[in-house]
């Protein structure tokens, strides 16, 4: 149980190009879906807070505008990089949370995004 | 943003030996995880840690929730090959379950 899947797993984009990222919990509904970004050899950094039917709430320095997250159902978020330019090349993760009777989260295998 | 301390940042060891990584924080959390992360894939939850002084195990791993909750450690007994890669630390402070990630401890083991 507690299978959180993302596609694509990679990604090349031309600089200036928009990119979706989708997370999906496979096995159990997610009340919450969180998105990191990891660049090279360096921890996980919370980008963004989901839940489901409500706006997401952005950490520090994070643009919304940038970086657009829609959470339409309880299995399904996304990350779209808009108008995205070779600084944004990362490693994308999402997890998800709200599994009954855990507070832990679960993540998904990350999404490369390299942008040309 | 916050990151926990972790120590050591890397770890050189032998097939066998056995291995401790810790994480100190100056917030107060209210659970403690440890994910292991293998290259370009997403991190797996090792153990979870939920009340103060909770020593759980996961057939090799065994970690603790330290007391003062500012910190805890996670051990593998016997080492094999498999166990190589990142192993991070998390905190839940309990806001939004938001967690805050350690700087991570890469393992390499040798034969």
């Amino acid at each position: 149980g507690a299978v959180v899947s993302q596609h694509p797993s990679r990604v090349i984009c031309k600089s200036g190009t928009s990119v979706k990222i989708e997370c999906r919990s496979l096995d159990f509904q997610a009340t919450t879906m969180f998105w990191y970004r990891q660049f090279p050899k360096k921890s996980l950094m919370l980008m963004a807070t989901s839940n489901e039917g409500s706006k997401a709430t952005y950490e520090q320095g994070v643009e919304k505008d940038k970086f657009l997250i829609n959470h339409a159902s309880l299995t399904l978020s996304t990350l779209t990089v808009t108008s995205a330019h070779p600084e944004d090349s990362s490693f994308y993760i999402c997890s998800a949370g709200g599994l009954a009777g855990s507070d832990t989260q679960y993540f998904g295998p990350g999404t490369r995004l390299t942008v040309l | 943003g916050q990151q926990l301390n972790q120590s050591p940042q890397s770890m050189f060891i032998q097939e066998g030996e056995d291995v401790s990584m810790n994480c100190t924080s100056s917030s107060i959390f209210n659970t403690w995880l440890w994910y292991k992360q293998d290259p370009g894939e997403g991190p797996v939850l090792l153990i979870a840690l939920y009340k103060a002084g909770e020593l759980t195990s996961n057939g090799r791993l065994t970690a603790q929730f330290g007391i003062t909750r500012k910190d805890s450690f996670l051990n593998i007994s016997a080492s094999i090959p498999s166990d190589v890669g990142i192993y991070f630390c998390a905190g839940d402070s309990g806001t939004a379950s938001k967690l805050t990630f350690g700087t991570g401890t890469r393992l390499q083991v040798t034969l």
